[in-house]
């Protein structure tokens, strides 16, 4: 069975102090690693796919990578506004699924 | 334009009650999908469409039925729910099975 597992779950920064949030699969067949953004009450804001170990994504103070087995997502100097729940989703090539791990609770503080 | 609308914001409704959520995307996706979000949790996958044919369904009860009238639209019949279906409510589309999901801002369903 497919299984994304998101850490920490929780992450409490102060504004310029850099982190990383890590997600961790386990599917059959790997067709993309996405991450979202996701504000209280809203939909999912998309951020970044990736397809293959080894690929990264970069806009603005986020960084995304992949290996086999995890992603990470890079925040450098985060600001308040960057505070939001990150999401993580993997789809299966077999299944076509997309599915979301629980999430990393970011708060960042002035 | 990466814009997933629906409608309404939010709905509340009695468990007798039938009611309908609306989805609509412009962006010529084949792919389109439903996510019902708790609190503090994760999207959970409810349905899916490619080419306007129901694809996925997550063994989601039958007082939920998913209508998909053309490319541009996705329905959600509600029918008969319960106070635990309350949720929010996500529709999301992709140009194929293989690429990104974009969502919309989603529908906030309160069943009374």
């Amino acid at each position: 069975e497919d299984q994304v597992t998101q850490s920490p779950e929780a992450l409490r920064l102060q504004e310029g102090e850099s982190s990383s949030l890590n997600c961790s699969y386990t599917v059959s067949g790997l067709r993309g690693l996405f991450w979202y953004r996701q504000d209280p009450g809203k939909g999912p804001e998309f951020l970044f796919t990736l397809y293959s170990a080894g690929e990264e994504k970069e806009k603005e103070r986020l960084k995304a990578t992949l290996t086999k087995k995890e992603s990470f997502l890079h925040i450098t100097a985060p600001k308040p506004e960057d505070s939001a729940t990150y999401l993580c989703a993997v789809r299966n090539y077999n299944t076509d699924k997309l599915i979301f791990g629980t999430g990393t609770r970011l708060q960042v503080f002035p | 334009d990466t814009e997933v609308t629906q409608t309404p914001k939010h709905l509340v409704m009695g468990m007798t009650n039938k009611k309908s959520l609306k989805c609509e995307q412009h962006m010529g996706h084949r792919a389109m999908y439903w996510y019902k979000q708790k609190a503090k949790k994760p999207p959970e996958l409810m349905f899916v469409y490619s080419y306007e044919k129901l694809s996925i369904n997550e063994s989601v009860p039958s007082r939920f039925s998913p209508e998909c009238p053309n490319s541009s639209l996705l329905n959600l019949h509600l029918h008969a729910l319960q106070p635990e279906d309350s949720a929010l409510y996500l529709c999301a589309s992709s140009r194929s099975l293989n690429t990104e999901a974009f969502f919309g801002q989603g529908t906030r369903l309160t069943v009374v």
